[in-house]
């Protein structure tokens, strides 16, 4: 079964340092996404992307956060100026179509760290 | 008033019992909805989808009550593997899906 790979798994990082989390989609996905957790919160969105810039972003997405997808199969999410509250989970997750959107495929996730 | 509203739990049930979860939704347009399984510390998979015909899948079945705007899900003979966090999901054109806290289900031996 097609998969949604992340790397790394965890990082770990002290505060104000830059982060990239790296996610491989599905090969013939064309909807990518980020959403992410916090220990013990829900799944809160981040930003799409489509064709190669982004749809829709949330309010957390704010200028500390870029998105870009480099080559034909990495995306990927940087936090420039990493802060306390950025650690979490985060997922990046894809689609097919945008029709069928809500079917997501989600990755096993990064998971931050921010000391 | 949220989009969708859940209750948290837990409910714990021992191995084999039947539960139920309700979603109440408050957009009546909505005509399709998703559950989502997430288990502690994992991404969210989708377990189903949910249309006004409902839908069944092995032990689980999921109904849409457009007439109440509730959604359910059944499982029935539960394994300790059921033990999840199951969110509902409303439809989204955009993938822009809106995820609450769910309902956890804690199976026991």
């Amino acid at each position: 079964e097609p998969e949604v790979t992340q790397t790394p798994s965890h990082q770990v990082t002290q505060m104000g340092q830059e982060v990239i989390l790296r996610c491989v989609p599905i090969s013939n996905h064309l909807y990518f996404y980020w959403y992410r957790q916090i220990l013990g919160q829900k799944v809160e969105f981040l930003v799409s992307f489509y064709n190669n810039e982004i749809s829709e972003k949330s309010e957390i997405f704010d200028d500390q956060f870029s998105v870009e997808r480099p080559d034909g199969s990495n995306f990927t999410l940087k936090i420039r100026s990493t802060k306390l509250e950025d650690s979490a989970m985060y997922f990046c997750a894809s689609s097919e179509e945008r029709a069928g959107a809500n079917v997501l495929t989600f990755g096993a996730g990064s998971r931050l760290t921010v000391l | 008033r949220k989009e969708v509203e859940q209750d948290p739990g837990p409910f714990n049930v021992p191995e084999g019992a039947t539960v139920a979860f309700n979603c109440t939704y408050s957009n009546s347009a909505s005509q399709s909805f998703f559950w989502y399984r997430q288990d502690c510390r994992k991404e969210p998979k989708l377990l189903m989808s949910v249309y006004s015909s409902g839908n069944e899948d092995g032990r689980f079945t999921a109904q849409l009550n457009r007439a109440s705007q509730y959604i359910s899900l059944l499982i029935r003979d539960s394994k300790l593997s059921d033990s999840a966090t199951y969110l509902c999901v409303p439809p989204s054109n955009t993938g822009k899906l809106i995820f609450g806290q769910g309902t956890t289900l804690q199976v026991k031996p």
